[in-house]
Order: C-alpha cells, then structure tokens, then sequence
C-alpha cells in the first residue's frame, strides 16, 4: 500500500535556527516524491520534487530509497518561511498521496 | 483566469441535502484532480479526469459521490444526501497534462458544513 507519514503535527525553530521537516513512505515501485506548501490564507502549492533536484527558497530534499524517507531541509530557517507542509508520493497511477502535514513555527 | 477558481468558497448544508461544487481549472490543462481534506489531515485523493474522461474513480468514498466534467474543462463534484462526515475542504487542481512530475495546480477550495 501506499502511505505518506509525517511524523510531527508541529515544528517549531527560531529564525536562523536549521530546520528539517521528516517524510517517510511506503510504496514498492520507483515513486514520484513532492514537497507542497501552504502559507496562511493562500492555496496548495508544490514546494520542490526530488526528480528536479532543485534548490527552493533555500529548501532541498533528498529521496534516501534505503530509508524510504524524503526529508525536507533549510539550513536558516526565515520567519516567511512558517506555514503547512505536504510530503507526497505518487506511484504509478494517476493518484497523488499526501501525508498529514507539518506545521512549521519560525520564531523571530 | 490567472489560476484554478472553485464555487462557491463556502457552502453550508443541511444533512440530508444535495451539493455541488464547481472547479473551472486552467485553460488549457487535460488533467483535472477532486480532493478531499478533513480537518487536520492531508489531502485525499478523490477522482481523476483527463479532458473529459474519468480515468480514476477509486478515491470517491461513497456512491453519493459523483463527479463530472463533461466538455474537458469545468467540473462539477456533486454529493447526494450529504452526511455530517462529508464535512471538508474540497479541493481541485488541474495541470497541463499528465506526464511524471507535471506541476498540479490547486484551487482555494470549497469548505463544505454539513450540519
């Protein structure tokens, strides 16, 4: 089966401070791997996916198949950068699957 | 439009009522997703359509679900005598075509009371 899991609800760091948000899947075959965003009253959008190996807003994240994890990383966390994050997996079919989210705080 | 527009925004039903929902994606975009967000949980993947045909079907929870898109471009998702549990955010996104890592863009969503 597929499965997303974030495994923290809400991340909280201090401006400056690095920041990593934890995703970690299940599927058999090769997947599509997404990062999405949500700042406060603004739509889903996609963040970074891990075939573009590309860099963000200063984000990156690397798909470890051995792990099955597909975590995101910043090294300086910004204040902008607070919002709700979606790790999402998609297999070989049309279906996007997306994980419960995590909440990212940066503090000033 | 400058994006994916979904109607109304907010809809308040009473339990046992029909709904429809509206997402008018991108022109030009063949593929078109519903989801489904609860409270507090992710996206769950409802139905697909490329242009006008629905190719997945597999996410609709019930069959009081229905989703349409009938000359590829506007869809209607449409729920039969709507339950309290059928309460969430609905949301659409369309993308230009339906090859590996093709960006998806998403709606504002339709929040959806069932009271």
């Amino acid at each position: 089966a597929q499965r997303v899991t974030q495994p923290e609800k809400l991340l909280s760091v201090f401006k400056g401070a690095p920041v990593e948000l934890k995703c970690n899947y299940s599927y058999s075959g090769s997947p599509e791997l997404f990062w999405y965003v949500q700042y406060s009253r603004q739509r889903l959008q996609l963040l970074l996916r891990h075939i573009s190996r590309e860099s963000i807003k200063g984000f990156t994240a690397d798909l470890n198949k051995g792990e099955t994890s597909f975590h995101l990383k910043k090294p300086f966390a910004q204040e902008e950068d607070s919002a709700m994050y979606y790790c999402a997996l998609r297999g070989g079919g049309f279906k996007t699957i997306f994980g419960a989210g995590t909440r990212l705080f940066v503090k000033a | 439009g400058a994006g994916v527009s979904q109607s109304p925004r907010y809809k308040v039903a009473k339990r046992g009522q029909d709904v429809a929902l509206r997402c008018d994606p991108i022109s030009g975009h063949v593929s078109l997703f519903w989801y489904q967000q609860a409270l507090g949980q992710g996206p769950e993947f409802l139905t697909y359509f490329q242009n006008e045909a629905q190719l997945d079907k597999s996410g609709l929870p019930s069959d009081r679900f229905f989703a349409e898109r009938p000359e590829g471009s506007v869809s209607t998702l449409k729920i039969q005598r709507t339950q309290q549990e059928d309460s969430a955010v609905y949301l659409c996104a369309s993308s230009f075509r339906d090859r590996r890592n093709t960006e998806a863009f998403f709606g504002q969503g339709t929040r959806l009371t069932v009271v």
